[in-house]
């Protein structure tokens, strides 16, 4: 079966620091892979997703970045964080028949 | 993305069947209708989708109404772990298109 992992579960970051969250797929293959956020009390908001190794496709303008550099890896970045970054942040993958499937996330304050 | 309506919230007592409504006036005849719920501290979770018939699975019904207008979720007896915040969402089969737009959803709380 499928599993999805995301690390870490909890971060703290200073403003202007940087970020690295990672996202990894088992059990599947070339799967499509999407990163979502979730400000507190707000609804999910597509981030970036990815149809193969390197395809990655930004649905909101801002100060964060994603790479694919495996088939089943994801990883969301930042080079300077901001307050408003702070969040829930999702990774999910999604079946051939447009299932959505989202590991247990990240929680990211920054302060 | 076509736009979905749902109330903000919706009690229900433990052991009773459950009834989620959500309003799509706008859908198009090449969008599917997901539902997913989102556990208190977790990532959503898929519950079921359908195109214009009514669909069963171990989790929940979705009853989708003759002109596509609407749609009902249905958990046939609710239990305390069914409290969650429910999204209905609508999906455009266009081919190459990944997106799920998440709403505010309604969130389900269950009288024991």
């Amino acid at each position: 079966s499928q599993t999805i992992h995301q690390w870490p579960a909890t971060l703290v970051q200073p403003v202007g620091s940087p970020l690295s969250l990672e996202c990894t797929v088992e059990g599947t293959s070339n799967p499509n892979l999407y990163w979502y956020r979730q400000a507190a009390g707000r609804g999910l908001q597509l981030l970036f997703y990815s149809v193969g190794i390197g395809q990655i496709s930004s649905e909101v303008p801002q100060n964060l970045s994603a790479s694919r550099p495996q088939d089943r890896q994801f990883i969301l970045s930042s080079k300077k964080l901001l307050l408003s970054d702070s969040g829930f942040y999702l990774c999910a993958w999604r079946t051939l028949t447009y299932e959505q499937y989202f590991g247990p996330g990240t929680r990211l304050t920054v302060t | 993305d076509a736009k979905t309506t749902q109330p903000n919230s919706m009690e229900s007592n433990e052991e009773e069947p459950v009834h989620l409504p959500c309003n799509h006036s706008t859908i198009s005849g090449t969008d599917y209708i997901h539902w997913y719920r989102q556990l208190p501290s977790q990532g959503p979770e898929y519950v079921i989708h359908g195109l214009t018939s009514n669909v069963n699975n171990r989790m929940a019904s979705l009853a989708i109404a003759e002109d596509r207008k609407s749609s009902t979720l249905i958990l046939h007896r609710a239990t305390l772990r069914d409290a969650a915040v429910y999204y209905c969402i609508l999906r455009t089969s266009n081919f190459g298109n990944e997106k799920l737009t998440f709403g505010t959803g309604t969130r389900l709380t269950i009288i024991p």
